[in-house]
């Protein structure tokens, strides 16, 4: 069984389009993520949900927004697309305790035309 | 100053060698601390957590000196299998929030045969 799953694995579409990209984990973790990771291969954190809490990153445009309907998703939805948008998007999930791993999806290829 | 920074790499070396990474962290609250592995295309995957006593997996080995808030990996033997991204991972929480896992721009490896 797929402990972190995220649907699609690829999505092209077109500037101005919004999309969304799903995220479902099953280990019963109480945190959730959402990573991008660009053309340089650096991940950066979006966002992280524990459902007491959403932490968003500050530099991410507010197109950008994490949608929890229950413990064990956390989707992501983008508004008006834009070229710079393109990257691979990871979800994970861990538990809150300090020393425990985080487990990623993997990942959705997002292409901005 | 990034919040974790790693050796830019690439490494390239022969099977066998031994190969070390550094990593050195900013925030010094941080948590925990680890090191993944991300193939080509694939999802980031924990490779080990490092503990402040240095510990050992096989050929692997990390150490974690939170004076200097350095983190290092060692490879023996290496193996072309461990071509891959090393990811040093470090966990803080900000003001006592959910925590986050912060990456590293990570090390190219490449072992030749």
């Amino acid at each position: 069984d797929t402990a972190v799953s995220q649907t699609p694995k690829y999505l092209v579409t077109q500037m101005g389009n919004d999309k969304s990209i799903k995220c479902e984990q099953n280990l019963g973790h109480d945190t959730m993520y959402w990573y991008k990771q660009d053309s340089k291969k650096f991940l950066k954190i979006m966002f992280s949900y524990n459902n007491k809490e959403l932490i968003i990153n500050e530099t991410v445009p507010n197109r950008f927004s994490p949608k929890s309907p229950d413990k064990a998703h956390l989707n992501l939805h983008i508004n008006s697309l834009e070229l710079g948008d393109s990257a691979v998007y990871f979800c994970a999930s861990s538990q809150v305790a300090a020393n425990t791993e985080a487990f990623f999806g993997q990942g959705t290829r997002l292409t901005v035309v | 100053r990034k919040e974790v920074e790693q050796d830019p790499g690439p490494f390239n070396v022969p099977e066998g060698a031994t190969v070390a990474f550094n990593c050195t962290y900013s925030n010094s609250a941080s948590q925990s601390f680890f090191w993944y592995r991300q193939d080509c295309r694939k999802e980031p995957k924990l490779l080990m957590s490092v503990y402040s006593s240095g510990n050992e997996d096989g050929r692997f080995t990390a150490q974690l000196n939170r004076a200097s808030q350095y983190i290092s990996l060692l490879i023996r033997d290496s193996k072309l299998s461990d071509s891959a991204t090393y990811l040093c991972v470090v966990s803080s929480s900000r003001d006592g929030s959910a925590r986050q896992l912060t990456f590293g721009s990570g090390t190219q490896l490449t072992v030749l045969p």
